[in-house]
């Protein structure tokens, strides 16, 4: 079965410290991993992609298919990073997007 | 970046009247676009794909004749919940493929539906 787990549904870390999220997907193939976060009062929007192996706004994430994780880090988190974040997997190019619970992220001065 | 937007932001409706919701790609050709529904802290689930020009494609589990979708044009998409109940209240959220990079959906802002 398709799966995606984010075993913390609420996280809470103080600003400056390193924060991890974690994501582990059970999947057929080889899926698209995505990050979306959605901020308060605003809409879903794109984090990052493993395809790109980017950095955005200080945050990254590796994918390890032996462990079939996809676990989002920041190494000094701040205040604006506090938000829902989703790990989404999808099978192919265009197809749907299968969320994961999410995980609130609080960053406390 | 691409634009998704939703009509209306926020409705309140009487239980057995029918509600549209419009999701339109204001700066790009969408020719898959979305329908998700949240409630209250969780997650997104999806209800059903749609391609333009076809029949949308809905999850299990979600009624088709009580979530109208019809997907006209390359830029518009319409959910409508026909003869809405107290449990349809919802956040309802679309997004649309086809504007960015050749992987990224975009999502609308939602629309809150409160069925009284």
């Amino acid at each position: 079965a398709q799966r995606v787990t984010q075993p913390e549904k609420l996280l809470s870390v103080f600003k400056g410290a390193p924060v991890e999220l974690k994501c582990n997907y059970s999947y057929s193939g080889s899926p698209e991993l995505f990050w979306y976060v959605q901020y308060s009062r605003q809409r879903l929007q794109l984090l990052l992609r493993h395809i790109s192996r980017e950095s955005i706004k200080g945050f990254t994430a590796d994918l390890n298919k032996g462990e079939t994780s996809f676990h989002l880090k920041k190494p000094f988190a701040q205040e604006e990073d506090s938000a829902m974040y989703y790990c989404v997997p999808r099978r192919t190019s265009g197809s749907r997007l299968t969320f994961g619970e999410g995980t609130q992220l609080t960053v406390n001065p | 970046g691409a634009v998704v937007s939703q009509h209306p932001s926020r409705v309140i409706c009487k239980s057995g009247t029918s509600v549209k919701i419009e999701c339109r790609s204001l700066d790009f050709q969408a020719t898959t676009m979305f329908w998700y529904r949240q409630f209250p802290k969780q997650s997104l689930m999806l209800m059903a794909t749609s391609n333009e020009g076809s029949k949308a494609t809905y999850e299990q589990g979600v009624e088709k004749d009580k979530f109208l979708i019809n997907h006209a044009s390359l830029t518009l998409s319409t959910l409508t919940v026909t003869s809405a109940h107290p449990e349809d209240s919802s956040f309802y959220i679309c997004s649309a493929g086809g504007g960015g990079g050749p992987n990224e959906q975009f999502f609308g802002p939602g629309t809150r539906l409160t069925v009284l």
